[in-house]
């Protein structure tokens, strides 16, 4: 079964200062990852996704993340942050195939606390 | 943009009565989800639904949760005869499901659902 770890449930930064949070899964086949944001008394929404070749991916709100196989890894980051980052972050994945209808598996989350 | 829509937005409910939560995804999506939040816990999958029919479910859907598809656009989730432990923040999701594995699922704003 697949499972998903997020280092750290909560995070603070500093306004302007860069922004990781971390993801690593456990499969021996890389399965499609996502990031998704949710801020306060909304829903998730997806940030960024990586379901092929290109290892680095840019999503919204200047937010990117690499997929590191040998490391298991897809850590999200942003160069800059803003108050307005201020969210929880789930790291997610669902198994690779043909199967449009595979589930997601969620990390623990990732609270993104932005400093003044 | 389409979103997913769900309803209501909280429900409280006393242990042991039947609850309805209600979801209508984007309109031309066909794979369904129901997904859980217990308060600072993951989020859980719960059961997926396609071609009205469940196709995959966790262990958590058990005989007490059932799915449906009333008509061309609400997908509900019932739970027959609730429990404290069913507290938990629901979020409903869709995919189209045509485009292989790794679509995006579009979460909707979630259901607080608290038990007494």
């Amino acid at each position: 079964a697949q499972s998903v770890t997020q280092l750290g449930s909560h995070v603070s930064v500093s306004e302007g200062a860069l922004v990781l949070l971390r993801c690593n899964y456990s499969s021996s086949v890389p399965p499609y990852l996502f990031w998704y944001v949710q801020y306060p008394n909304q829903g998730l929404q997806l940030l960024l996704k990586y379901t092929s070749a290109a290892t680095l991916v840019k999503g919204i709100n200047g937010f990117e993340a690499e997929f590191k196989k040998s490391e298991t890894s897809f850590h999200l980051t942003k160069p800059s942050a803003h108050m307005s980052d201020a969210a929880e972050y789930f790291c997610a994945v669902s198994d690779r195939g043909n199967n449009a209808g595979n589930m997601l598996t969620f990390g623990g989350g990732t609270r993104l606390m932005v400093k003044p | 943009e389409p979103e997913v829509t769900q309803t209501p937005s909280h429900q409280v409910t006393q242990m042991g009565q039947e609850v309805i939560l209600r979801c209508v995804p984007i309109s031309n999506h066909l794979y369904f989800y129901w997904y859980r939040q217990i308060l600072g816990q993951k989020v859980e999958f719960l059961v997926s639904f396609y071609n009205n029919e469940i196709s995959e479910k966790s262990e958590i859907f058990d005989d007490q949760f059932s799915v449906e598809r009333p008509d061309g656009s609400n997908f509900t989730l019932k739970i027959r005869s609730t429990k404290l432990e069913d507290s938990a923040m629901y979020f409903c999701a869709s995919i189209f499901g045509g485009r292989g594995g790794g679509e995006t699922q579009y979460f909707g704003p979630g259901t607080r659902l608290l038990v007494l």
